[in-house]
């Protein structure tokens, strides 16, 4: 298994401004990922965290606007950029621990409000 | 893309049996996965599916069906802890190797 840290747990934000979320794993792992879960819905995933190179976004997401950095194999960040009401939302660290296995693992996410 | 049903909500009693059902469309499918999910915390792994075929473990199981494009997960037992979102997950291998989140159901079990 994994143990997954996620900083901030939470934190209250002024529309425009820009805040970054880390993430950190207790072990090395193949892949990371980043979801988020607006209120009262399911999980989005926004991209998957390649290490060494550029995130990989999913449809509707883009690098100006979540930025997102992976400098090893045990840490990633996510950056909300300019952010707006709409992006208060619960975002969350994934991983996959290797090719070999099939459960992902979620951190405790962080739960963000834009004023 | 992908698409995966599941009813938005579901009821029961304490002790009763409950089905919750997925259906999914993929192109490249490497898994059908389900997880629990309490309200203000993260998802936790239920369980896995890979072939077809029913998956038991202690009270929950699950069931699959590729041909069908169908998924079930078994709730034996209920207690009220049990009262949560399950999420149906899939991974496809041609949209990438992160899950991808049907809607979510959420149980509320009752006394």
């Amino acid at each position: 298994s994994a143990v997954i840290s996620q900083k901030p747990s939470r934190d209250i934000c002024q529309r425009g401004t820009s805040l970054t979320i880390q993430c950190q794993v207790d072990s090395q792992v193949t892949m990371m990922f980043w979801y988020r879960q607006q209120p009262g819905q399911s999980l989005t995933l926004i991209a998957t965290a390649n290490q060494g190179s550029e995130a990989t976004y999913e449809s509707g997401f883009v690098i100006d606007k979540f930025p997102i950095s992976r400098p090893n194999l045990t840490f990633s960040t996510l950056t909300v950029s300019n952010m707006s009401p709409e992006d208060s939302s619960i975002y969350l660290c994934s991983v996959l621990l290797s090719w070999a296995s099939y459960e992902q693992y979620f951190g405790p996410g962080t739960r963000l409000t834009v004023t | 893309g992908q698409n995966i049903d599941q009813p938005t909500e579901m009821t029961a009693t304490e002790g009763a049996i409950v089905q919750i059902n997925c259906t999914y469309q993929t192109s490249g499918f490497n898994g059908l996965f389900w997880y629990q999910q309490h309200a203000g915390e993260a998802p936790t792994f239920l369980s896995y599916n890979v072939l077809d075929g029913l998956e038991e473990k202690g009270r929950f199981s699950s069931f699959l069906s590729r041909s069908k494009g169908y998924s079930y997960l078994l709730l034996k037992e209920l207690q009220m802890k049990d009262s949560a979102s399950y999420l149906c997950a899939v991974r496809d291998l041609q949209a990438g190797t992160a899950l991808i989140f049907g809607k979510g159901t959420t149980l509320s079990v009752s006394s």
